[in-house]
């Protein structure tokens, strides 16, 4: 069924940058679109963002439209998530999931990110 | 993209009947069959246990069901276990390509 594992998150400023990554392993990589979620602490899931399988296509929350880009490289089984311009709300866990039509049907065990001066 | 609605909170005791709504609009859950029901422990990442409305994938205990009308959607978990304690969440594929989760629900197994 395979399996996610996210690297990347830290603490961080407002308005500064940071790159999650997304190691997929066990599946056909490059036949599954990949979607990024977040979840703030004691609050529930957020969608964030989409990718088709083959990078062609991708949709994005309005709450992170023009902020966020999501973007992957099928040779190394990688997603990637590049977040710019942090404000305080993005502070969450950030989890990787991958897409089987509808559904996010694996996900890895996310990453936290604190946006914090 | 406004979250799907669903209780905070709901509880029963071993053996009973809940049902969990997932309100939207007839621009998420009201306009297909996309929504699916993800289970939640503390501190663990979310698992599948729904998906297109009433569907389980191998392995959900046949005590979790699902079903729909109109905008709302639900999730019925009959015979609680104890193991069932946990948050559970909503989702809907909408029209513009995009997802919606709901609120999140917190049961309690008493």
């Amino acid at each position: 069924q395979g399996q996610l594992v996210e690297s990347g998150g830290g603490v961080v400023q407002p308005g500064r940058s940071l790159r999650l990554s997304c190691a997929a392993s066990g599946f056909i990589f490059n036949k599954f679109a990949m979607h990024w979620v977040r979840q703030p602490p004691g609050r529930g899931l957020e969608w964030v963002t989409i990718m088709s399988h083959d990078g062609n296509n991708m949709y994005y929350a309005d709450s992170v439209k023009g902020r966020f880009s999501i973007s992957r490289d099928n040779s190394k089984n990688m997603v990637y998530l590049q977040m710019n311009s942090l404000r305080d709300e993005d502070t969450a866990v950030y989890y990787c999931a991958k897409a089987l039509y509808y559904v996010m049907d694996v996900w890895g065990q996310g990453t936290t990110v604190t946006v914090s001066s | 993209q406004s979250a799907l609605a669903q209780p905070a909170s709901m509880s029963g005791s071993p053996g009973q009947t809940i049902t969990i709504s997932c309100t939207g609009t007839s621009s998420d859950v009201g306009n297909h069959n996309f929504v699916s029901w993800y289970q939640q422990y503390p501190g663990k990442a979310p698992k599948l246990i729904i998906f297109d409305v009433s569907n389980r994938p191998s392995g959900v205990p046949d005590r979790f069901s699902g079903s729909k009308s109109g905008n709302t959607a639900s999730l019925t978990i009959t015979g609680l276990q104890p193991e069932d304690e946990a948050e559970y969440h909503c989702s809907s594929f909408t029209i513009t390509n995009t997802y919606v989760f709901g609120t999140g629900t917190k049961v309690t197994v008493l």
